[in-house]
């Protein structure tokens, strides 16, 4: 099974840069991705690792490292918008007869203030 | 990027109807979908596991009798809530896996979700 632990809240001015950490205990691992949702949408897709590194996407990154079972979403130049859900979601490795599932923290919800 | 709809946006039934909720995927082809519940801040819960042509896999306490689940052609999935009451109102969401890789990886894009309430 998966355990996935991040913070709950936080907190961060507009314009500034906010990392968000997410580990996660696993018997198989496949990839670990970062969504974002917004109050009463559905999460949207924002970033994949499956090899140790920084992945950059423009204002975000994400970062992994598996044999720390640990990750990290940065925000730089936050801005309003920002504010919302971050998923950290892990998928296990395929195993007989079952297709690659995702597995949810409990989400960080990010409040930026101007 | 991959889309994936979901109809209705949401519903308000009366306890004891049935309910039925549709995911497509618009442009791609999905051989997995995925059947997702979320009650008030808190995360996603993985219901099943929906593939085209066979029977879903549920995941432990989710009853399958319950919660029917078709997945009839590679672009359309659905949930149907039978017997609905009060307990199962939440936002139901549901993703289609995108194993060719309009992204260039194989990855889950989500609907916008179902909002249930159940009087």
């Amino acid at each position: 099974g998966q355990n996935i632990d991040q913070p709950t809240e936080m907190t961060a001015t507009e314009g500034a840069i906010v990392q968000i950490n997410c580990t996660y205990q696993t018997s198989g691992f496949n990839g670990l991705f970062w969504y974002q949702q917004h109050a009463g949408e559905a999460p949207t897709f924002l970033s994949y690792n499956v090899l140790d590194g920084l992945e950059e996407k423009g204002r975000f990154s994400s970062f992994l490292s598996r044999s720390k079972g640990y990750s990290y979403l940065l925000l730089k130049e936050l801005q309003m918008k920002d504010s919302a859900s971050y998923l950290c979601a892990v998928r296990d490795r395929v195993s007989s007869g079952s297709a690659r599932q995702l597995t949810f923290g409990s989400g960080t919800q990010l409040t930026v203030l101007p | 990027g991959a889309v994936v709809s979901q109809h209705p946006s949401w519903v308000i039934c009366k306890s004891g109807t049935s309910v039925k909720i549709e995911c497509r995927s618009l442009d791609f082809q999905a051989t997995t979908m995925f059947w997702y519940r979320q009650f008030p801040k808190q995360s996603l819960m993985l219901m099943a596991t929906s593939n085209e042509g066979s029977k879903a896999t549920y995941e432990q306490g989710v009853e399958k009798d319950k919660f029917l689940i078709n997945h009839a052609s590679l672009t359309l999935s659905t949930l149907t809530v039978t017997s609905a009451h009060p307990e199962d109102s939440s936002f139901y969401i549901c993703s289609a896996r995108d194993f060719i890789g309009t992204s260039g990886i194989d990855t889950q894009y989500f609907g916008p979700g179902t909002r249930l309430t159940v009087l």
